[in-house]
């Protein structure tokens, strides 16, 4: 079954750091562009990043509010996808998916893991 | 990058067919054929229903259609069901190698 697993949320000071998970199962992640996806509580989605396959040697884009504050990486061998966020704000606080990109669309996503950045 | 633009809410009775506008600019919507659609129910995670504007992956209703007229995308639901209630959103790829989601639209089933 083609799955995807995050974790790492939490409760974080503003000014923190914080490391996210995403395991994947059901597909080899080396192949595949993945992408995070962010949603405030009540509020829409926001799409924060994203990393190229390795055909495209791992590179990556970030949406512009992240953009020298949040890192994605991956480590193929774990089949695992990273998300680590720097300099975080209260505006950070969202649901975070990882999500695959196939054909353009986001066709498999994770349950979501829950980052509250608060004092 | 600013959020596409969507009405905030759409309704319809059971049976009838209704129509999620999603309108961008020449960057995005107008200029690639990668709009993508999502259904998100409350508390779940979203749930790919459209692809490279037209495309249903395999298990989506037929009933979905998706298509685009300029920076304008659109999402259309045909026979409406209670089960159709939920969150849409549509997305679409950037210049600058991005994304970016639309503002999304809240279903209701008379």
């Amino acid at each position: 079954e083609v799955q995807l697993v995050e974790s790492g949320g939490g409760l974080v000071q503003p000014g923190g750091s914080l490391r996210l998970s995403c395991a994947a199962s059901g597909f080899t992640l080396s192949d595949c562009y993945m992408d995070w996806v962010r949603q405030a509580p009540g509020k829409g989605l926001e799409w924060v990043g994203r990393t190229r396959s390795k055909g495209k040697n791992y590179t990556t884009e970030y949406a512009a509010s992240v953009k020298g504050r949040f890192t994605i990486s991956r480590d193929d061998s774990k089949n695992s996808l990273y998300l680590q966020m720097n300099s975080l704000t209260t505006e950070d606080t969202a649901v975070y998916y990882c999500a695959r990109l196939r054909n353009s669309g986001l066709d498999v996503w994770g349950q979501g893991t829950t980052v509250t950045v608060s004092s | 990058q600013s959020a596409l633009t969507q009405p905030a809410s759409v309704s319809g009775s059971p049976g009838q067919s209704i129509t999620i506008s999603c309108t961008g600019t020449s960057s995005d919507v107008g200029s690639y054929n990668f709009v993508s659609w999502y259904q998100q129910y409350s508390g779940k995670a979203p749930k790919l229903i459209i692809y490279e504007g037209s495309k249903r992956p395999s298990g989506v209703s037929n009933r979905f259609s998706g298509s685009k007229s300029g920076n304008t995308a659109s999402l259309t639901i045909s026979g409406l069901q209670a089960e159709d209630e939920a969150d849409y959103y549509c997305c679409s790829y950037v210049d600058s190698s991005t994304y970016v989601f639309g503002t999304g639209t809240k279903v209701t089933v008379l």
